[in-house]
């Protein structure tokens, strides 16, 4: 079973702030890295998938980048806004023919 | 496009009860799977397919069962539901591989059994 950590649990900002999450996978054998933002009582929903070091990737305010070398990847979320509370999860994959494997998820409230 | 359905949306079983999920997806994916959702554990993967006739176990198989006759449907099946099975399920498609293809997940079924 692959180790996917990810850090904070959970954080809780001002409307405005900026803010940041890590997600650590194991850096051999790497293959592929998604996010997905995952709001209450709805469905988790793709936000990126990378795949090369040093994949860049951007959606509005929200952006990923990603160290396979290292085994880390960060989602960045500038100007957070109360819309942006939600779990965001990042999933690993090992090889092309394995099986997603996520993290627990970094719940995010942001406050008016 | 209705994209990933699932049925039914809540269900209470009794221990040593049967059931099935059902799963479909209308955008001609390939790739299917079934994850469970319990608190501080994240989603685990149960199955998965790549294609039609094709499944594989994924990390927490046991007390399921999967088939895949047609590219659209995926059903689970638990054929003797334990309380342990207890979880909101949520079942996934993608156009191919898991790896470099984003995911589409369903609503989920929230499942208990007592």
């Amino acid at each position: 079973i692959l180790n996917v950590e990810q850090s904070p649990q959970s954080l809780h900002v001002q409307e405005g702030d900026s803010t940041n999450f890590t997600c650590s996978f194991p850096s051999s054998n790497f293959y592929a890295l998604h996010w997905y933002r995952w709001e209450t009582a709805k469905s988790p929903e793709a936000l990126f998938v990378m795949t090369l070091n040093g994949d860049e990737k951007k959606k509005g305010r929200i952006s990923a980048t990603l160290n396979t070398k290292e085994g880390y990847s960060y989602l960045y979320i500038k100007g957070s806004q109360p819309e942006d509370s939600a779990t965001y999860l990042c999933a690993f994959l090992a090889g092309a023919n394995s099986k997603l494997t996520f993290g627990k998820g970094i719940t995010l409230s942001v406050r008016p | 496009n209705a994209g990933v359905t699932q049925t039914p949306k809540f269900q209470v079983l009794k221990t040593g009860q049967s059931m099935t999920l059902q799963c479909a997806q209308d955008m001609n994916h390939e790739y299917m799977s079934w994850y469970r959702q319990d608190p501080g554990m994240g989603l685990r993967l149960i199955h998965y397919s790549v294609g039609a006739g094709i499944t594989d176990q994924g990390e927490v198989p046991n007390g399921y069962n999967v088939s895949r006759s047609t590219t659209e449907d995926f059903p689970l099946r638990l054929l003797s539901a334990a309380p342990s099975q207890t979880s909101v399920y949520f079942c996934a498609s993608s156009y191919g591989l898991a790896g470099t293809y984003e995911q589409y997940f369903g609503p989920g079924t929230r499942l208990t059994v007592t």
